[in-house]
């Protein structure tokens, strides 16, 4: 299986920051990539797909680069609304798998 | 509104089953693979099963393999989970997910199974 590794795994940022999360497979994946934001108690919500396609209705300060094996999510500026957990996913061979997640929290 | 809603997670003693069912709406349920995907509390999210879109293809994680099994019922727009022989480290939320180029676009609210006695 295709590990996928994100970095960090928690964090602390401001409201205007900007912040950028990283991702690296064990193997290449292509842009077989995509972003997921999940709040506490919900399900995850889709962010970017193939390594750099924003999802329909999700803001353009969420970004996403990479290909290969190492991928970023960028958030140009914060908003409350965007502390949440983190994960990227590569469907390029099954079994599909995740990052173990970044939590973005409040500093 | 393009909806998916799980139903039929509880409290299943160690080695019995359940049968899980997400019921799509809002959209073609027949034109799109389907996915499980799991969360154990306090936990990241692990993919579990898929089926294409006529039911003929599925696949499955190594460790649900052969207890495991996904279906569809493209007429009724539902989706279903059976789990048998049921362990602790079953234990978790379950999602089902729509598959668009096998992300993830569409997730119901999740369904908790708990495994224990």
């Amino acid at each position: 299986a295709i590990r996928m590794t994100q970095s960090p795994s928690s964090f602390s940022a401001s409201t205007g920051d900007r912040v950028t999360i990283t991702c690296r497979a064990s193997q290449g994946i292509s842009s077989y990539l995509a972003w997921y934001q999940q709040k506490p108690g919900k399900a995850p919500k889709l962010l970017i797909y193939a390594a750099s396609t924003l999802q329909s209705g999700v803001p353009s300060r969420f970004s996403g680069s990479g290909s290969g094996t190492d991928f970023t999510l960028t958030i140009s500026c914060l908003q409350s609304e965007d502390f949440a957990t983190y994960y990227c996913q590569q469907y390029y061979s099954y079994p599909i798998t995740f990052g173990q997640g970044t939590r973005l929290e409040i500093k | 509104e393009v909806q998916l809603v799980e139903s039929g997670g509880g409290l299943v003693q160690p080695g019995g089953s359940l049968r899980l069912s997400c019921a799509a709406s809002g959209f073609t349920f027949s034109s799109y693979w389907m996915h499980w995907v799991r969360q154990a509390p306090g936990k990241g999210l692990v993919w579990v099963s898929r089926i294409n879109s006529d039911g003929s293809s599925t696949s499955y994680a190594d460790s649900v393999k052969g207890r495991f099994t996904i279906s569809r019922d493209n007429a009724k727009n539902t989706l279903y989970l059976q789990m048998n022989s049921l362990r602790a480290e079953d234990t978790a939320v379950y999602y089902c997910a729509r598959g668009i180029e096998e992300a993830f676009d569409i997730w119901g609210q999740g369904t908790m199974v708990t495994v224990s006695s």
